[in-house]
């Protein structure tokens, strides 16, 4: 059974700062994403990630994936107030069917 | 725009009511989706269609059920078996092939909270 985990589950962290929320995942999967979600609103795509090595940037976030370790990070550089949401990294498993990590709460405060 | 649409944002039930939430799409996408979102969960798959008319369970199918008769509605409805449904739901859709597809990204609808009086 194909099991995501993110850490951590809560990050509260000053504007300015930088940070890494980790996503690990129990299967070999060569595809994993990157969903944001705004308080009670929707998901919305960040990344896809599709290879080993594979590095994607887009303002502040770079999300990179390690299939051999099982392992995607999502880096905040310089973290300012409008990144404060939930971030879900989630993975392909077999069978047409995404298995979601629990989410990762972000607060940067001023 | 091409987008996801479902109603209500906000639906109220009663314990041994059955209640139907909409999911409309105009992306042309053949693959649809239902998720549940519980506090400090990750969303869970509750039924998903590949094609009109077919349909196929998820993690947690049961007290739910679904229906396909046109590819741009996939309507979820909760049953009165469904033991703790206070969640929050998002409908999603994706291309042809659904997720084995290539990067088939899910777009999501607003989502519907719904809860139990």
């Amino acid at each position: 059974e194909l099991k995501v985990e993110q850490n951590p589950l809560f990050l509260s962290m000053q504007e300015g700062k930088n940070y890494t929320i980790y996503c690990n995942y129990s299967t070999t999967s060569d595809r994993l994403y990157w969903y944001r979600q705004d308080p009670g609103k929707s998901l919305e795509s960040l990344f896809v990630l599709l290879s080993n090595g594979a590095v994607k940037q887009e303002g502040r976030l770079m999300a990179s994936l390690d299939t051999k370790a099982r392992l995607s990070t999502l880096h905040i550089t310089a973290a300012v107030h409008d990144l404060s949401a939930t971030y879900f990294c989630a993975v392909d498993r077999w069978g047409n069917k995404l298995v979601f990590g629990a989410g990762t709460i972000l607060r940067v405060k001023s | 725009d091409g987008g996801i649409t479902q109603s209500p944002k906000y639906l109220f039930r009663k314990e041994g009511q059955n209640v139907t939430l909409s999911c409309e799409q105009n992306l042309n996408h053949d693959a649809m989706y239902w998720y549940r979102q519980d506090p400090g969960q990750g969303l869970r798959l509750i039924y998903y269609s590949q094609i009109v008319n077919d349909f196929q369970k998820g993690d947690i199918a049961e007290g739910y059920s679904v229906s396909r008769e046109k590819k741009e509605s996939f309507p979820l409805t909760v049953t009165s078996a469904q033991k703790n449904p206070t969640a929050f739901y998002l409908c999603a859709s994706n291309r042809a092939g659904g997720l084995n597809s290539g990067a088939n990204v899910l777009t999501f609808g607003a989502g519907s909270r719904l809860t139990v009086l």
